[in-house]
């Protein structure tokens, strides 16, 4: 059975760095998704994205977060300058219809 | 505000007994709501979903869930816990926003079933 990746499963990075989380959806997803987890606290929604562009947006994703899908396949999500607070898990997710979501194994963002 | 509550922070039971983990939410007009497991180590993975029909829900590996639209609840149940149920599972509400669908997930819900 098909599934979400993501790549890298573990990123460490030095703050103030870009870094970019890869994601590949299953082939038939159309809505595109990015969450976050902070150890020990909740999901959080960061942006959906669909049709090649941003449907919404949290107050979390600012200035410093973008997303793209450059080749059809890849849905990255790029943050420019990175801040400690950034530690997290990053979760890809797609669907097929925006009512359902498949999410991949996460990557681990370490800020130093 | 749109929001998501799961009451119990930490769950341990004993094997083969019985669990019902609560889900409330806060949120206007039709939704979709959502169970999520996440396994030690896992990803999410979703256990079951209600959109419309039937609210008692059936979903994967003997959980069910009953959405009972005045009380806004959807709790999880599953009649008998193995220790391989231990995860942490998320309720989520998927409703129609702004112009768009938007997740919101409860804080979750850490279980430890005890061999």
């Amino acid at each position: 059975e098909p599934e979400v990746t993501q790549t890298p499963s573990h990123q460490v990075t030095q703050m103030g760095q870009e870094v970019i989380l890869r994601c590949v959806p299953i082939s038939n997803h159309l809505y595109f998704y990015w969450y976050r987890q902070i150890l020990g606290q909740k999901v959080e929604f960061l942006v959906s994205f669909y049709n090649n562009e941003i449907s919404e947006k949290s107050e979390i994703f600012d200035d410093q977060f973008s997303v793209e899908r450059p080749d059809g396949s890849n849905f990255t999500l790029k943050i420019r300058s990175t801040k400690l607070e950034d530690s997290a898990m990053y979760f890809c997710a797609g669907g097929a219809d925006d009512n359902e979501q498949f999410f991949g194994p996460g990557t681990r963002l370490t800020v130093l | 505000a749109q929001s998501v509550s799961q009451h119990n922070h930490h769950v341990i039971l004993s094997e083969a007994a019985s669990l019902e983990l609560g889900c409330n939410y806060s949120y206007g007009g039709t939704v979709n709501l959502f169970w999520y497991v996440q396994y030690p180590g896992q990803h999410l993975q979703l256990l079951l979903k209600y959109f419309s029909g039937d609210p008692l829900v059936k979903g994967i590996k003997g959980f069910e869930a009953e959405f009972i639209k005045s009380k806004f609840s959807f709790n999880l149940r599953k009649p008998s816990v193995q220790w391989s149920d231990t995860a942490e599972y998320f309720c989520a509400v998927n409703g129609f926003s702004s112009g768009t669908y938007k997740y919101i997930f409860g804080t979750g819900t850490r279980l430890k079933v005890l061999a």
